[in-house]
């Protein structure tokens, strides 16, 4: 199976602010053939499912604000939150969807500082 | 607006099987993949394996030795029966939408989750 490890496990940043998260997969997620990255991102927040909020490594999903940013090809992505609100505090995971069977980073915990 | 209502028990034995039903509502029910994918503190988030409305499936290869994913097309639902539980399998299990027609895709649309616990 693909690995995805993301990192940090958790992080706090002050509101206004920047936050980065790191997700790295085993292999390669990237197909040559349409120079697409097989990477999706999603928010969860207590007791509620996961938040689709990007998809092909850098495409927000509709209604989800330009705050949120995608980056990264190959084995190594980013999640940019910037300006951080107080209602971005959740978990973060990343997803491939390049291998079967579809794998998710471990998470990452964002809070306020 | 599609929306995803799950249902089944929450408790279970060791060697019992778990049954969960998922609904479509206020959507298309063909052309999508339709996903079961669990949460459990020691292993995050896991996708269980996936069918189509046709019922072509594609499973977790940790799990499908106990796996079994059908599909009532007539009634838009979509179930996931998990035999030989153990106290591993306790999480909580979602059902999810495939983003596009394709199989192994992003999860845009989910259910509320169901808490299962084994316990003897």
């Amino acid at each position: 199976d693909i690995v995805m490890t993301q990192s940090p496990d958790s992080l706090a940043v002050s509101l206004g602010e920047r936050a980065t998260i790191n997700c790295k997969s085993s292999q390669t997620i990237l197909y040559h053939s349409n120079k697409k990255n097989y990477l999706g991102w999603y928010q969860q927040k207590p007791g509620q499912p996961p938040k689709l909020l990007i998809y092909w490594a850098s495409t927000r999903e509709s209604g989800v604000p330009d705050r949120f940013s995608g980056s990264g090809s190959g084995t190594d992505f980013t999640l940019t939150i910037n300006n951080l609100q107080a209602g971005d505090v959740a978990v973060y995971y990343c997803q491939q969807y390049y291998y079967s069977p579809i794998t998710f980073g471990q998470g990452t915990r964002l809070e306020i500082k | 607006q599609v929306q995803l209502q799950q249902w089944g028990a929450g408790l279970l034995k060791p060697s019992e099987t778990l049954s969960l039903t998922c609904a479509v509502y206020d959507g298309s029910f063909s052309g999508y993949y339709w996903s079961w994918i669990r949460q459990s503190p020691g292993k995050g988030l896991e996708w269980i394996g996936e069918i189509n409305h046709s019922g072509s499936t594609n499973y977790n290869p940790s799990l499908e030795s106990r796996l079994t994913i059908s599909v009532a097309m007539s009634k838009n639902q979509f179930s996931l029966d998990l035999s030989s539980v153990t106290a591993a399998d306790t999480a909580v299990y979602y059902c999810a939408r495939g983003r596009t027609t394709v199989t192994h895709d992003v999860f845009d649309i989910w259910g509320q989750g169901t808490m299962v616990t084994v316990s003897p």
